[in-house]
C-alpha cells in the first residue's frame, strides 16, 4: 500500500499570505495526485489533479507541483474563503489520502 | 451540472447489515468509474471500493478493511450506485460518499450518508 503523508498538520496563516502544503509518497506515484479542499460538514472538493492540473473554475491563486515522491499545493494569497482542511490523495495504485493539513485564518 | 445523492445510511448494531444507495443525474452514469469513500467522524478520508464501466467488464475492487464483507455494485438502467455492508464492526461507523472518476481521479462527491454501527 502507497502510504502518504502531508505536513503540516495544521498551519495558521494571514490573509494574503503565500501558503505551502507538502505531501510525500511512500513510494513512487509519478504525477498520479490530487489535492481536496474540504469545509466543515462538507464534502470534499476536487482542487487539482494530475499533480498540477487545475480543475476549471477552481480559483487560479491555488497551484500544485512536484512528481514522483514529494508534491505541494499553494495557495498564492489566503482569501478568508480558504479556511478548510486540505488533502492529498494518490490514484497511482488504488486511492490513499493523506491525513489532512487544517487551515486556519489568523 | 452532476448531481450524487446517497441514501440508506442509518443505525445498525455490529453484525449487521445495510446497503447504501446513491442517485445520480447530470451525466451517462454508464461511463465513468465510481467510488465509495468514507470518513469517520472527525477523522481524514479512506476510499472504500471502487467499480469500473461495463466496457471494463465492471471490475470491482476493495480497500483491504472492507474487502469480503461489502460489494460495491451499479445498475446502470437505474443511474444508481449501490454498496451492500455485511457484517458491520463499530469501526465502519462513517460517512459514506459516493464518488465519480474522470478518468482515474475522483472528481465529484455527493453529499454523503451517515453510518453508524452501535450496540
Amino acid at each position: 500500500d502507497i502510504q502518504m503523508t502531508q505536513s503540516p498538520s495544521t498551519l495558521s496563516a494571514s490573509v494574503g499570505d503565500r501558503v505551502t502544503i507538502t505531501c510525500r509518497a511512500s513510494q513512487s506515484i509519478s504525477k498520479w495526485l490530487a489535492w481536496y479542499q474540504q469545509k466543515p460538514g462538507k464534502a470534499p472538493n476536487l482542487l487539482i489533479y494530475d499533480a498540477s492540473s487545475l480543475k476549471s473554475g477552481v480559483p487560479s491563486r491555488f497551484s500544485g507541483s512536484g512528481s514522483g515522491t514529494e508534491f505541494t499545493l499553494t495557495i498564492s494569497s489566503l482569501q478568508p474563503d480558504d479556511s478548510a482542511t486540505y488533502y492529498c490523495q494518490q490514484y497511482s495504485s488504488y486511492y490513499s489520502f493523506g491525513q489532512g493539513t487544517k487551515v486556519e485564518i489568523k | 451540472e452532476v448531481q450524487l445523492v446517497e441514501s440508506g445510511g442509518g443505525l445498525v448494531k455490529p453484525g449487521g447489515s445495510l446497503r447504501l444507495s446513491c442517485a445520480a443525474s447530470g451525466f451517462t452514469f454508464e461511463n465513468p468509474w465510481m467510488s465509495w469513500v468514507r470518513q469517520a467522524p472527525g477523522k481524514g478520508l479512506e476510499w472504500v471500493a471502487r467499480i469500473k464501466s461495463k466496457d471494463e467488464i465492471g471490475t470491482t475492487d476493495y480497500a483491504a478493511p472492507v474487502k469480503g464483507r461489502f460489494t460495491i455494485s451499479r445498475d446502470d438502467s437505474k443511474d444508481t450506485l449501490y454498496l451492500q455492508m455485511n457484517s458491520l464492526k463499530t469501526e465502519d461507523t462513517a460517512m459514506y460518499y459516493c464518488t465519480t472518476h474522470r478518468y482515474t481521479w475522483i472528481e465529484n462527491w455527493g453529499q454523503g450518508t451517515l453510518v453508524t454501527v452501535s450496540s
